[in-house]
């Protein structure tokens, strides 16, 4: 069965303090991984999308990268503005019409 | 360039009472669009998604359905809303196979509440 799995659920770092989240996901066959920033009640905002392992991609104090298992995001000396929730989805090949979304994971950066 | 509009924002509705949310999707033909139900603090659940007019595909039994009526248009209704049915409800659209990399694209969401 295609999963994905984020951890932690929530982080809070000092402001200037770099850390990277973590997506795991097991599919058959990835067609693409997508990471998103969603702000409280609001619709998720797209960041990158990931193809193949060993792909990384950057925006801002973000970047991306990805291996056969899991995906990394890290963010690198955050800013308060940058909390919010961030969402890693898979796309399998075997059904490249579903895209399966993780739980995420909540960053709080403290000014 | 491509725009999608969910409506209405918010609504609170009591139990048993009908619901109808809408979706349209605007610059672009032939989307695929899905409805997620996200609830408080959690992740994003697909519930349907369809590839063309009048197809629907279902990912969770409940008493939710959904219809495509025209090529950019989605509808999310129910006859007799439940008190678990409250949440955010999250219509989306992407492009299979183009340069976009088949990214899937969210509107603004709607929060129903059920009392």
């Amino acid at each position: 069965e295609d999963q994905v799995t984020q951890s932690p659920e929530a982080l809070r770092l000092q402001e200037g303090e770099s850390s990277s989240l973590n997506c795991s996901y097991t599919v058959s066959g990835l067609r693409g991984l997508f990471w998103y920033r969603q702000d409280p009640g609001k619709g998720p905002e797209f960041l990158f999308t990931l193809y193949s392992a060993g792909e990384e991609k950057e925006k801002e104090r973000l970047k991306a990268t990805l291996t056969k298992k899991e995906s990394f995001l890290h963010i690198t000396a955050p800013k308060p503005e940058d909390s919010a929730t961030y969402l890693c989805a898979v796309q399998p090949y075997s059904s490249a019409s579903k895209i399966i979304f993780g739980s995420g994971t909540r960053l709080s950066i403290r000014p | 360039s491509q725009t999608i509009h969910q409506w209405p924002a918010t609504l609170v509705q009591p139990v048993g009472s009908p619901l109808s949310l809408e979706c349209t999707v605007e610059g672009t033909s032939n989307p695929n669009l899905y409805w997620y139900r996200q609830a408080a603090g959690r992740g994003l659940q697909l519930l349907f998604y369809s590839v063309g007019i009048g197809q629907i595909s279902s990912e969770v039994p409940q008493n939710l359905s959904a219809s495509r009526p025209q090529d950019r248009q989605f509808i999310l209704s129910s006859k007799k809303l439940l008190l678990s049915d409250s949440g955010f409800y999250l219509c989306a659209w992407c492009i299979l196979g183009t340069a976009s990399g088949n990214t899937i694209y969210f509107g603004e969401g709607s929060w129903l509440t059920v009392v």
